[in-house]
């Protein structure tokens, strides 16, 4: 499995857009990429998923290089409420698991 | 659409004691699974069910961890007997079967959050 290494902690106001980068250099070629949000007490929550270029939904957008060495989450301008662990994950479809590193914690201030 | 369930959502038993947690997946989600996770990391993966059967038990400590899945819908998890370093939040998941090369999305319920004391 890709190993994923990510920001332990970032810092940010409200308003602001937010971009947390991961690294994912033994990322294979059939391997996708997937981000999660989790509140403190909760469980985590599927963000987005992508696989090459770019993927925008209705809250993050998600940019891939061509090398896919590496993934950029952004988040257009972040509330309070985006305050929360954001774990990046790579893997592959069907029966294989995901791992789960540490995560980035984003502290987003008023 | 109601999320995945879980119970207890809290639970403090004395080391050596046994403990047992039950989890209902989104309906129709074939895959389950179990997640430890320890306070300030990611969570780790313990079982993955396919329906009824294990997929994966690489990471379950499989002389006091237990999981059952029987009939394919709802688990329970079980510790027997507990160690201090036990205390964590056992959440479960589940993800649909889905068609072509997309990663399943995984649900998660709220987690059950245990002290061994």
């Amino acid at each position: 499995l890709a190993k994923t290494t990510q920001p332990i902690s970032m810092d940010s106001y409200e308003g602001q857009e937010v971009n947390i980068t991961c690294s994912h250099n033994n990322i294979a070629t059939n391997d996708y990429i997937t981000w999660y949000q989790q509140f403190p007490s909760q469980g985590p929550r599927f963000i987005i998923q992508g696989y090459k270029t770019k993927v925008t939904n209705e809250v993050a957008s998600l940019f891939i290089p061509a090398d896919r060495k590496s993934s950029t989450l952004s988040l257009p301008r972040v509330s309070l409420s985006d305050t929360a662990v954001y774990y990046c994950l790579v893997g592959l479809s069907g029966y294989s698991t995901l791992t789960f590193g540490k995560g980035t914690m984003l502290l987003v201030s008023p | 659409e109601a999320g995945v369930a879980q119970s207890p959502r809290y639970k403090i038993i004395e080391k050596r004691q046994s403990v047992a947690f039950w989890c209902n997946p989104i309906s129709g989600h074939a895959t389950l699974y179990w997640y430890q996770q320890i306070l300030g990391q990611g969570p780790k993966l313990l079982i993955q069910f396919q329906n009824n059967g294990v997929v994966d038990d690489s990471q379950l400590p499989k002389d006091r961890f237990s999981a059952e899945r029987l009939k394919g819908v709802d688990s329970t998890l079980k510790i027997q007997p507990a160690k201090l370093e036990d205390s964590a939040v056992y959440l479960c998941a589940s993800s649909p079967l889905l068609q072509g090369g997309l990663r399943e999305t995984q649900y998660f319920g709220p987690g059950t959050r245990l002290l061994v004391l």
